[in-house]
């Protein structure tokens, strides 16, 4: 079964707009990260939360870690077409980075 | 430039044949992973090692044989006895064992069996 839970599997939005997708656990998450991947190329690391409520942002790019630390969320605003890409959620379980499937962000002009 | 360099970014083979991916990194981390990830799935760990000459297998690790005999170097061999071996190949290494670590990632190998 998968551990993390990532919604929606895939996304379009129109530049400008704005985009949220989530990654949830039915475990407690102990350090989550949130990774970007272009097609056939490797994972660039995003942002790592910890501590429950946490929220951490870079550039237009805001992750938030809910209370419970078993839902993250990711919200782009303003969306542009660099956002494009796969977004992977992993999370420490098990004393493993496992992951999510990832979700598909397409940005159409 | 600090990093991890895989290669080559495309590969194939035939069926039948051992082919070995190429994973190094000169971040001076102790633990390196190996994962394999197919269109639409997550990534899916095969192997991978603490440190220097230790390695653990990972949730499919079946059909892949690994070495650890330098700290910089973690060589993937995909054998004739993986099924379907045809999917993205990522490295990644992080300082230290463990899931609380950052893992950084190299570019991938994509293999192709024909």
């Amino acid at each position: 079964s998968q551990e993390l839970e990532q919604s929606p599997q895939s996304l379009i939005v129109q530049e400008g707009k704005n985009l949220t997708i989530n990654c949830t656990s039915s475990k407690t998450l102990y350090g989550l990260y949130w990774y970007k991947q272009k097609y056939g190329e490797g994972l660039i690391f995003l942002m790592m939360l910890q501590k429950g409520g946490e929220e951490k942002s870079h550039e237009k790019i805001t992750a938030k870690l809910d209370e419970k630390k078993q839902q993250s969320s990711l919200h782009i605003t303003a969306s542009q077409p660099s956002h494009a890409g796969i977004y992977l959620c992993g999370a420490d379980l098990n004393n493993r980075l496992a992951f999510g499937k990832g979700n598909q962000v397409v940005v159409i002009p | 430039d600090g990093g991890i360099t895989q290669s080559p970014k495309y590969l194939f083979r035939k069926e039948g044949q051992n082919v070995t991916l190429s994973c190094e990194q000169n971040l001076n981390h102790d633990a390196m992973y190996w994962y394999r990830q197919d269109p639409g799935q997550g990534l899916r760990l095969i192997y991978y090692s603490q440190i220097v000459n230790d390695f653990q297998k990972g949730d499919i690790a079946e059909g892949y044989s690994v070495s650890r005999e330098k700290k910089e170097s973690f060589p993937l061999t995909v054998t004739s006895a993986q099924k379907n071996p045809t999917a993205f190949y990522l490295c990644a290494s992080s300082i230290a064992a463990g899931g609380y670590n950052e893992q950084f990632f190299g570019p991938g190998t994509r293999l192709t069996v024909l």
